[in-house]
């Protein structure tokens, strides 16, 4: 099966910090993404990733950045955290890069931010 | 008008009933859509994708896709309360990048 690990299932971190979550995928996988998801907005892509050293941005990635130094890792950072980033962040991958291919999951980290 | 849009529920069913999740979409140009299943506080799991018009069958689960009316269903046949879930629709946009909607609540009631 393939597995997406995230480090952290719960987290607290105070106004200013800088954040670091980490996701890793033992399926050789090309396609990483970082969504976060929240009550009736739903998940949203912040940023994603075909490759080693490759990211682009999602649909918000304001206040985020994300670094992709090995195949299997993907971390996303908040730069300086805030109180609006409180939210649940979910790693997901896939295969087939431009082909046809659903998402892995990891079992998400939820970040509050106080 | 949203990407992606599905009715947030919920939708009760008895159990053994027929339980039928709908989604529209706006992007036209859209190849492939898929079915995510999220347990409270639990992390999304794929559990049907299509591709192409008409139904796909996996088990008690049948997807639909009509892409002239930009819709897709997902019907859960014998709905059993374990199938009480929130139900992602989600739409391949391109790069094998997803858009969800907001998700169906389910309740399969004994």
């Amino acid at each position: 099966d393939v597995k997406v690990t995230q480090s952290s299932r719960y987290l607290v971190k105070r106004t200013g910090e800088k954040v670091f979550l980490e996701c890793v995928q033992d399926m050789d996988h090309e396609n990483m993404f970082w969504y976060r998801q929240d009550p009736g907005l739903g998940l949203r892509l912040i940023y994603f990733s075909y490759d080693v050293k490759m990211k682009e941005k999602g649909d918000i990635p304001e206040g985020y950045s994300v670094s992709r130094e090995k195949k299997e890792r993907f971390s996303l950072i908040l730069e300086s955290a805030s109180t609006n980033q409180t939210s649940m962040y979910l790693c997901a991958s896939s295969h087939l890069k431009g082909q046809e291919g659903g998402y892995t999951f990891g079992s998400g980290t939820r970040l509050t931010v106080v | 008008q949203k990407e992606v849009e599905q009715n947030s529920g919920p939708l009760s069913v008895p159990e053994g009933a027929i339980a039928s999740l709908n989604c529209t979409y706006s992007d036209r140009g859209s190849q492939s859509f898929f079915w995510y299943r999220q347990y409270s506080g639990k992390s999304p799991e794929l559990i049907m994708s299509i591709y192409s018009n008409g139904d796909k069958e996996d088990g008690r689960f049948t997807a639909q896709l009509n892409k002239a009316s930009q819709y897709v269903s997902l019907l859960i046949r014998d709905s059993q309360p374990s199938d009480s879930a929130t139900y992602l629709c989600a739409v391949n946009r391109g790069g094998n990048k997803l858009t969800f909607g907001t998700g169906t609540q389910l309740k399969v009631e004994l």
